[in-house]
């Protein structure tokens, strides 16, 4: 019974690259949420996605960010040109169902350095 | 989303009670309170979550006060791996992570 899975769990890359980071929910869940943890702060919620719809990006910067949880496969967190800033890291979350009353479940994280 | 405060460090003896406090003085007649914890640079851990009465569970138990403004997370008998930051949040549709309290257990 395999918990939320996110790959890669370390990610260097230099500035003006990309980062693709990939969450896998739990199974059967098909709510999912991410999140961003600079060092010795709490997390901070970016995007709420359903399956093939995002329903919340209140969180999300307004450049370089963007999320999509297709039909098929994992939900993908993608930042284009990474600037130093970006060096965190980024959690993904899973739930059964959206509303009051429903826990969301963590993957272990992927931490994000930019050289 | 209502905001909550917790004290930013704690420790307790191993084998004691962990007891956690929470104040949520503007919660919602709709939002829950979870509890999560996070040891170091893992993913946040869920404990245990309630609406109105106390909860229980293997791990924890989360005691509500009756006018809901207030919690406490109790772990029952602490052991060094309970060491982690511990968050409590209340939330209606989002959660937001304040900075937690930091519970370090003593042998």
């Amino acid at each position: 019974n395999a918990g939320v899975m996110q790959n890669p769990r370390h990610l260097v890359r230099r500035r003006g690259q990309e980062a693709r980071l990939r969450c896998s929910p739990v199974k059967g869940h098909s709510h999912v949420y991410w999140y961003r943890q600079l060092p010795e702060e709490g997390l901070k919620f970016m995007v709420y996605l359903q399956k093939e719809n995002i329903i919340d990006e209140s969180g999300m910067p307004k450049e370089r960010f963007s999320a999509e949880f297709p039909k098929e496969g994992p939900s993908i967190l993608r930042i284009q040109q990474v600037v130093r800033g970006d060096s965190a890291a980024y959690f993904c979350a899973s739930s059964l169902n959206k509303g009051a009353g429903q826990p969301q479940h963590f993957g272990d994280g992927t931490r994000l350095s930019i050289l | 989303d209502a905001k909550t405060t917790q004290p930013p460090s704690m420790d307790c003896a191993e084998g004691r009670a962990a007891n956690l406090p929470c104040n949520h003085s503007t919660i919602s007649g709709n939002e829950y309170v979870y509890w999560y914890r996070q040891i170091h640079s893992q993913g946040p851990q869920y404990i245990i979550h309630g609406l109105k009465n106390n909860e229980t569970n293997e791990m924890a138990s989360l005691i509500i006060t009756e006018d809901r403004k207030s919690s406490t997370l109790i772990l029952p008998h602490a052991t060094l791996r309970d060491t982690a930051v511990y968050y409590c949040i209340v939330s209606g549709n989002q959660f937001y992570f304040g900075t937690g309290t930091s519970l370090t257990v003593i042998p």
